[in-house]
């Protein structure tokens, strides 16, 4: 059995500020990919990243950035100068990887607000 | 279509009465998930299929629940005899095949009163 945890329910901040989104798992697969997305007050869940268990480099695309350890069971999602844009739930997810689908187990999600 | 798409985006109905939620998944995408997000939490695995059969129903939470989906594209998630605690978002996402990345349709928010 797969878990995701988002130890933080809600974080604010003040434009332009860094933010920090924490993400443990636990699983007893050795292969797995790893995943995060954005949910914006539309209710799509937007893809933002996929890592799979092999590869460990941290990854940076634009304003986003992720950590992916795991000695620790983390993956945390960092955003750089904040935009209001930005505010929206941001869920991290898990799923073993498998010939027969990948149905993904999600944590509960960080609420993101950024005030301007 | 460009993407996946859930008819109805919002559905009220009385307990203890059938509903059918409708998905469209991309044109193409041979996998096809729901998924149900209950408020203030994350998005939990009902049923996957490949092409026309469930390959995967093991987060079907009762007997209430079905999924069908004929042809390979169309979906339908039928719910019988509604009860409170299913009110929630309904998502349904398609992908290209098992080792690629999903698409997420907006969901199909019911409310069972």
């Amino acid at each position: 059995a797969q878990k995701v945890t988002q130890a933080q329910t809600e974080i604010s901040v003040v434009e332009k500020e860094d933010v920090t989104l924490d993400c443990v798992y636990e699983t007893r697969d050795t292969t797995y990919y790893l995943f995060w997305y954005k949910q914006p007050p539309s209710g799509e869940l937007v893809f933002l990243i996929r890592r799979n268990s092999f590869d460990e480099q941290n990854e940076i695309s634009g304003r986003y950035s992720w950590n992916f350890q795991k000695s620790t069971s983390s993956f945390n999602f960092t955003i750089t100068a904040s935009q209001v844009v930005d505010s929206a739930v941001y869920f991290c997810a898990l799923t073993p990887i498998k010939a027969a689908g990948n149905k993904l187990t999600f944590g509960g999600g960080t609420r993101v607000l950024v005030k301007p | 279509g460009a993407g996946v798409s859930q008819t109805p985006s919002n559905k009220v109905t009385e307990k203890g009465k059938y509903v059918e939620l409708r998905c469209d998944p991309i044109s193409g995408h041979t996998a096809l998930y729901w998924y149900r997000q209950s408020l203030g939490q994350g998005p939990e695995f009902l049923i996957y299929f490949q092409g026309t059969g469930a390959a995967d129903d093991s987060g079907l939470p009762n007997d209430r629940f079905f999924a069908v989906r004929p042809e390979g594209s169309v979906s339908t998630l039928k719910i019988q005899r509604t009860e409170r605690g299913d009110s929630a978002v309904y998502l349904c996402a398609s992908s290209p095949g098992t080792d690629y990345g999903y698409t997420f349709g907006s969901g199909t928010r019911l409310t069972v009163v």
